[in-house]
Parts: C-alpha cells; sequence; structure tokens
C-alpha cells in the first residue's frame, strides 16, 4: 500500500508569500490529486498530475515521478488561500491514497 | 484518529439495476458527510453534501433522481444509484467532517472509495 506523507502539517505565512506544499509517496502511482479544503466544506480537486508540472492562475503543481515527489506552490498568497491542502496518490487496486492535509494559514 | 469506513470496496453489475454504497463514521458522529465520485483519469468531483435529517444538497449537473443520498443516521450515509448505466461505472469516495480540527477548523476523514462497474 502506497505512504502518502505531506509536509508541512501546518504553515502560516504572511500575504503576498510565496508558498510551497510537499508530498511523496512510496510506490509508482498512474496520478496524483492536489485538492483543497476550505473550512467546514468539501472538497475541490486543484490538479491532477501524471508528469510536469501545472499551473493555473496563482497555483503551479509539479510532479517528479523518478523521486516520487510532488510540489505544490502559490504565488502571491491572499488570506482566501488559507484552506487545507490534501495530496492524494492512485495506482493499481487500491483507489485514492491520502495524505494528511497541511493547514495553510495566510494573514494579512 | 478518526475512520471512515465504505461498503462494499468493489462491486459489479448489471445495467439497470440499483447499487447501494454505505459511508460510516466509526468513531464519530457527522452530521454532514461528502460523497464524490471520480471518473476514469480525472479528478475527483464533489457530487453532493449529505445531511443528517433533511435532504441532501446536490452539485450543478448531478442527477438527484439518479443518485439517491439517505444520511440515515450521525454515522452513516447511503448512496444509491438508480437504474446503473455503464457511464456509471466509477469510483466513488465519501468523506466526513469532524470538529476540533487544528485552527478551529473541521479535519475532513475519507473513506476508502467503493469501485462500481455496470455491465
Amino acid at each position: 500500500k502506497n505512504e502518502v506523507e505531506q509536509s508541512p502539517q501546518n504553515l502560516t505565512a504572511q500575504e503576498g508569500e510565496f508558498i510551497t506544499i510537499n508530498c511523496s509517496y512510496s510506490v509508482g502511482i498512474s496520478a496524483l490529486h492536489w485538492l483543497q479544503q476550505h473550512p467546514g466544506g468539501g472538497i475541490v480537486s486543484l490538479f491532477m498530475l501524471s508528469s510536469g508540472k501545472k499551473k493555473h492562475g496563482r497555483l503551479i503543481a509539479t510532479i517528479n515521478i523518478q523521486e516520487k515527489h510532488s510540489s505544490l506552490h502559490i504565488t502571491a498568497s491572499h488570506p482566501r488561500d488559507s484552506a487545507v491542502y490534501i495530496c492524494a496518490v492512485e495506482g493499481g487496486a487500491d483507489g485514492l491514497t491520502f495524505g494528511k492535509g497541511t493547514h495553510l494559514i495566510i494573514q494579512p | 484518529g478518526a475512520v471512515v469506513s465504505q461498503h462494499p470496496s468493489r462491486v459489479i453489475c448489471k445495467s439497470g439495476t440499483s447499487v447501494k454504497i454505505e459511508c460510516r463514521s466509526l468513531d464519530f458522529q457527522a452530521t454532514t458527510m461528502f460523497w464524490y465520485r471520480q471518473f476514469p483519469k480525472k479528478s475527483l468531483m464533489l457530487m453532493a453534501t449529505s445531511n443528517e435529517g433533511s435532504k441532501a444538497t446536490y452539485e450543478q449537473g448531478v442527477e438527484k433522481d439518479k443518485f439517491l443520498i439517505n444520511h440515515a443516521s450521525l454515522t452513516l450515509s447511503t448512496l444509491t444509484v438508480t437504474s446503473a448505466h455503464p457511464e456509471d461505472s466509477s469510483f466513488y469516495i465519501c468523506s466526513a467532517p469532524k470538529g476540533g480540527g487544528l485552527f478551529g477548523t473541521d479535519t475532513q476523514y475519507f473513506g476508502p472509495g467503493t469501485r462500481l462497474t455496470v455491465l
């Protein structure tokens, strides 16, 4: 079974800072997802990656298949980016394996 | 830590039949649960929010009559796929929030998912 580790677990930053959240996994995968959860709400899917890099607005996600590692970056962070960010990987018959999430707070 | 279970983990059914998927919070109560669907090679999609004691809230584009949701108790929500069709084949995941998370937020706990194949 794949083991997914995210870091940091908690992050507080000032508005405008560049944010990086990391995700590593133990077994080869077919795809990796970055998800966003706002307090009390459901999940919003941000990216699905199988290789390379994707960008959407101020969000950038990268994946290195050889190193089994992915990063989620937020440029020019804003208080509305405050949320829990979850990495999830898929591959084989196990379905999705989720990381425990990174709690991000952006202070004005 | 909190645990959310789903049953069954895999199900294969014939076209036209109905399939029920259960989502249970094993060691905490959840007045709200969420149901997601993952299409092949695509990311997760929130289908609906299940509310204990009231009607579920469906996302735009999700057919209420096809995907029946019942939040029977504070620890159980069910998703019934009615008159299943091959295009309903997918991976269905539930999650339940548990309070007491850091910064006063809920922590979302996910079920392991159910693989539905409709023949």
